[in-house]
């Protein structure tokens, strides 16, 4: 079974761009959620995707933040236009039953870095 | 709200020594909690959980148990590896036996050497 994958794995990017990430779920899991670690401080929920449907959008930081997850598959964190403080790893995760029996299964994360 | 405290890192040990790692939380109801690991350039692995007051979690010679009176989920091993570095966190879920919508610590580096 393929894992959670996550792209690109590094992004440098200007002040004032747009960056969008992508994570491709494990196939079937119809639980997608966003993560993200500012260095040095805790991981950070974003949201959470039932299906294509979101679930708890929350921990979105501001409304220069924009994910999308349409057909239900995979999802894309959009950052535009990106400021310094959202540099940091964005983490994805998927599971079949909310992590109910085997908690969620991660991806390696995308590291952002905006200069 | 809930919230995760881990004791700060980085923790250096030498191989086959002793690991406490404390973790302290507050939550309303009664959370799951987890031991989430990060090697070197891989994602997040659950490395272990408890679902209850007084559940112990174990996996590989890891174990943590849920102490509900005093708000902790410490994570200790008898005698670690040079492949046991690593950054650990410790999370709760906000759901009872669920890991829906995890808070996380800030995470601990452990540094084994030779």
């Amino acid at each position: 079974e393929a894992g959670v994958t996550q792209f690109p794995s590094h992004s440098v990017i200007e002040k004032g761009q747009t960056v969008t990430l992508r994570c491709d779920p494990i196939s079937g899991h119809d639980n997608l959620y966003w993560y993200r670690r500012v260095m040095g401080k805790e991981i950070k929920f974003l949201l959470h995707f039932v299906k294509e449907s979101k679930q708890d959008e929350s921990g979105m930081p501001n409304n220069r933040f924009l994910a999308e997850r349409t057909g239900g598959t995979y999802s894309t964190l959009k950052v535009q236009p990106a400021e310094l403080e959202d540099s940091g790893v964005y983490f994805c995760a998927s599971s079949q039953d909310r992590g109910r029996m085997s908690g969620y299964t991660f991806g390696s994360g995308t590291r952002l870095t905006v200069v | 709200g809930n919230s995760v405290t881990q004791m700060e890192g980085p923790v250096t040990l030498s191989e086959e020594a002793f690991l406490t790692i404390n973790c302290t939380y507050t939550a309303t109801g009664y959370p799951s909690l987890f031991w989430y690991v990060q090697y070197p350039g891989e994602g997040l692995q659950l490395l272990l959980k408890a679902t209850k007051a007084d559940d112990k979690g174990s996996n590989k010679g890891f174990e943590a148990t849920y102490r509900k009176e005093t708000t902790s989920f410490h994570l200790e091993k008898g005698s670690v590896q040079v492949s046991d570095s690593a950054v650990y966190f410790c999370a709760l879920s906000d759901r009872p036996g669920t890991a829906s919508k995890l808070t996380f610590g800030t995470g601990t580096r452990l540094q084994v050497t030779l």
